[in-house]
């Protein structure tokens, strides 16, 4: 692993399902983000752990859950997918304070049927 | 929280002329200013940023200007060439206490016709 990685690359989900998009990272980042992005509206701030063992939420939150059990991992959990959470997913990393060193991830575009 | 404006949402320009993207922010605290990259179908990639101590900063033909009085913000690029076209996105974050996170402009789609 080089950087972060994001899985699936892409899905088509039925609506209802459970779903969970996954996010590792190797570079010892303490900041991580999860971001939707849609045409018009360029990137919104689903969560964000600012370090292992703590959460927030950002601007979209609701249908998503996230968790941050260790520093490398940070999956994002759809419990009941809907059509309108037809989007690109970017999962992003950051050492610290203040947006510096942001780097993200490949991208998860989810279709929910 | 912040709150950042960008414009216009859509820019086309020929082959060796010159691009300008604005952004404008909300919060007087926020010191850093990235600038942002998105080919298509890619990730956004860090291209040029800059702090509030600084008013300006180039890098090769991309430059940023900072006014903090006016809270606004703009990426300058001259020579366009077509491998410049992508969507850019603007940034704006405070650094200190527990903000980490970035706030986006909606972007802006830069085409360069050959």
């Amino acid at each position: 692993i080089a950087g972060i990685t994001q899985a699936p690359t892409s899905q088509i989900l039925a609506a209802g399902r459970r779903m969970t998009l996954r996010c590792t990272q190797d570079m010892r980042h303490n900041a991580m983000y999860w971001y939707r992005q849609d045409l018009g509206l360029g990137l919104r701030l689903i969560h964000y752990s600012n370090t292992a063992g703590t959460t927030g939420k950002g601007e979209v939150p609701d249908g998503y859950s996230v968790s941050r059990a260790n520093t490398d991992d940070f999956p994002l959990t759809l419990a009941s997918a809907v059509p309108s959470q037809t989007s690109v997913y970017f999962c992003a990393s950051s050492p610290g304070q203040g947006g510096y060193g942001y780097t993200f991830g490949s991208g998860t575009r989810l279709t929910v049927v | 929280g912040e709150n950042v404006e960008q414009h216009p949402s859509t820019l086309s320009v020929q082959e060796g002329d010159s691009a300008v993207i604005k952004c404008t922010y909300s919060d007087s605290a926020s010191n850093y200013f990235p600038w942002y990259k998105q080919e298509l179908g890619k990730r956004p990639q860090l291209i040029i940023d800059i702090r509030s101590n600084v008013g300006e900063k180039k890098d090769q033909r991309i430059a940023v200007t900072l006014n903090k009085t006016a809270k606004h913000f703009s990426l300058h690029i001259t020579e366009t060439q077509p491998e410049d076209s992508a969507v850019y996105f603007c940034a704006a974050s405070t650094s200190g206490g527990s903000n980490y996170k970035l706030t986006f402009g909606k972007g802006t789609l830069l085409t360069v016709n050959p």
